[in-house]
C-alpha cells in the first residue's frame, strides 16, 4: 500500500478482555516498530522487528503484551487481560532500512480504550 | 535506561516570532531524528542528524546536533500558523547494532495571529 495501515482505528473493550491490533507496513520495509502514545506524551517504544524476528522487545511493559510478524510483513500486537492503564494510541511505524539509520513512517494509530 | 528530555514542554508565540526547542539525552547518541505531530495526527519525519556538531536547514527550520552528540535543537524562524504541532526529537544509542529509537517528551507549539 501507499502508507502504513493500522486496524482497527478505534477499539473499545472491557477490562480483562483480549485485544489484537494489526499493522500493515509499507511494502518492502524490513523494519517495523510498535509504540504507544498517551495524551500529551511522546511515543513510548514497545518493540522493534527486523524481518520476522524481534530485534528489541525491551519496551513491552509486561507479559500481557506480545507481538508477532510471522512473514516479515504484517505485524500483530496482542494484549491479554487488558487493564484500564493500557488505554492509549498504539502507533506502528516501518522503515526501509534496519540498523541505526532510516526515517520511520507512521500509521494513523489504533486508539484503544479499556473501560 | 535511556532518557530523552525536551524543553520547553509548551510554547505559545505570535506569528512571525521565532521558536526553539531543546533536546537532551542522558546517553551519547548515534544519531538523532526530529518529527512533527499535528493535533490528531501521527508523527511525521523532518530530518536526521548524524555527525557531531552537524547543522542542517530546511527553509525556516534549523537543526543542530551537539558536539558531544547528547543534545540537539530545532529553531524555527518567523513562525507561521502552519507550524502548529508537537515537535519530537528521537535518538538512537551509540552502539554497533541496531537499536530502538527513543522519543523525547516533545514540545507543543501554538502559533496565533
Amino acid at each position: 500500500g501507499a502508507g502504513v495501515s493500522q486496524t482497527p482505528s478505534n477499539k473499545v473493550t472491557e477490562k480483562g478482555k483480549y485485544v489484537e491490533l494489526r499493522c500493515d507496513p509499507i511494502s518492502g520495509h524490513t523494519a517495523l516498530y510498535w509504540y504507544r502514545q498517551s495524551l500529551g506524551q511522546g511515543p513510548e517504544f514497545l518493540i522493534y522487528f527486523q524481518g520476522t524476528g524481534a530485534a528489541d522487545d525491551s519496551g513491552l511493559p509486561n507479559d500481557r503484551f506480545f507481538a508477532v510478524r510471522p512473514e516479515g510483513s504484517v505485524s500483530t500486537l496482542k494484549i491479554q487481560r487488558t487493564e484500564r492503564g493500557d488505554s492509549a494510541v498504539y502507533l506502528c511505524a516501518s522503515s526501509a532500512s534496519g540498523g541505526n539509520t532510516g526515517e520511520l513512517f507512521f500509521g494513523e494509530g489504533s486508539r484503544l480504550t479499556v473501560l | 535506561g535511556q532518557q530523552v528530555m525536551q524543553i520547553p514542554q509548551y510554547q505559545h508565540v505570535q506569528e512571525g516570532e521565532d521558536f526553539t526547542t531543546y533536546c537532551n539525552s542522558s546517553t551519547t547518541l548515534s544519531n538523532i531524528q526530529w518529527y512533527k505531530q499535528r493535533p490528531g495526527g501521527h508523527p511525521v519525519f523532518l530530518i536526521q542528524l548524524v555527525k557531531s556538531g552537524e547543522v542542517k536547514k530546511q527553509k525556516r527550520l534549523t537543526f543542530q546536533f551537539g558536539e558531544a552528540k547528547k543534545n540537539s535543537s530545532l529553531h524555527i524562524t518567523a513562525t507561521q500558523t502552519t507550524d502548529v504541532g508537537t515537535y519530537f526529537c528521537a535518538g538512537r544509542l551509540n552502539t554497533g547494532t541496531a537499536s530502538k529509537l527513543t522519543f523525547g517528551t516533545g514540545t507543543r507549539l501554538q502559533v496565533t495571529l
